[in-house]
C-alpha cells in the first residue's frame, strides 16, 4: 500500500475548525482515501474516505488536493469528543475494505 | 457497533502457553481481520478472512494462527505466547454502512504475556 505522511500531533479549541493534513505523494489512481480515528481505549471508527472530489458527512469534511498527493480532514467545529488519534490510510480500490495499513495517525488535542 | 465482541477484554498468561482470542459477530459479514496495535504503533493485520475456512497472512502473521469454520466466529491463536505478543488485539469486518463499505472495530482484547 502507498504510504502517507501526517504530523505527529496537533492542538485546536473547542468549537474552532480543525485541518488535519495528510500527504501521499505515491497515491495511485485507483487508491481511496480514508480517514479512520481512534478515541482513547477504544477500536478505530470510520471517519470519512474519497477518490477525487471532496466529500462531507455528519462527521466531517475531506478536501482532495487536484494532483491528489494531499489531502485535508476538516472537523468544522472540534468538540473534546473528538480528541483523538486521526489516521490517514490509502486504500487500493477493489480490495477488501477493512485490510488497512494504517501508520501512526495525528493525535488530535483539544482544548476547552 | 457492527455487533462485534471480542472476549476475553483482557488476559494475563505465561510465556510458552497456548492462548485463543475469540471474535464474534452476529450480521453475517464475509470478511473478518485481527490486526495488533503495540504503544505509539498504528494497528498492524496479523491474519484476515474472506469466508468460512478461507484465511490469509497479513503484515505481522508468524507465531499466530487463525481459524473459521462459522461465519460469525474468527479465532485467532498464539500457539506458544511469547513476551513480544503481548498488545491490544482488535478484530474488525468490513461492511456497507450508508452506501459506502467501512471497516468496523472491536473494543480490543488486552493481552499481556509474562
Amino acid at each position: 500500500d502507498a504510504k502517507t505522511t501526517q504530523p505527529n500531533s496537533m492542538e485546536s479549541n473547542e468549537e474552532e475548525p480543525v485541518h488535519l493534513p495528510c500527504n501521499h505523494s505515491t497515491i495511485s489512481g485507483t487508491d481511496y482515501i480514508h480517514w479512520y480515528r481512534q478515541l482513547p481505549s477504544q477500536g478505530p471508527e470510520y471517519v470519512i474516505h474519497g477518490l477525487t472530489s471532496n466529500v462531507n458527512n455528519r462527521m466531517a469534511s475531506l478536501a482532495i488536493a487536484e494532483d491528489r498527493k494531499s489531502s485535508t480532514l476538516i472537523l468544522h467545529r472540534a468538540t473534546l469528543r473528538d480528541a483523538a488519534v486521526y489516521y490517514c490510510i490509502l486504500r487500493e480500490g477493489g480490495t477488501s475494505y477493512g485490510k488497512l495499513t494504517f501508520g501512526q495517525g495525528t493525535i488530535l488535542t483539544v482544548h476547552p | 457497533d457492527a455487533g462485534i465482541t471480542q472476549s476475553p477484554r483482557h488476559k494475563v498468561t505465561e510465556t510458552g502457553t497456548p492462548v485463543t482470542l475469540r471474535c464474534h459477530q452476529t450480521e453475517n459479514h464475509r470478511y473478518m481481520y485481527w490486526y495488533r496495535q503495540d504503544p505509539g504503533h498504528g494497528l498492524r493485520l496479523i491474519h484476515y478472512s474472506y469466508g468460512v475456512k478461507d484465511t490469509d497472512k497479513g503484515e505481522v502473521s508468524d507465531g499466530y494462527s487463525v481459524s473459521r469454520s462459522k461465519t460469525e466466529d474468527f479465532l485467532l491463536t498464539l500457539e506458544s505466547a511469547t513476551s513480544s505478543q503481548t498488545s491490544v488485539y482488535f478484530c474488525a469486518i468490513s461492511a456497507v454502512q450508508g452506501g459506502t463499505t467501512e471497516a468496523f472495530f472491536g473494543q480490543g482484547t488486552r493481552l499481556t504475556v509474562v
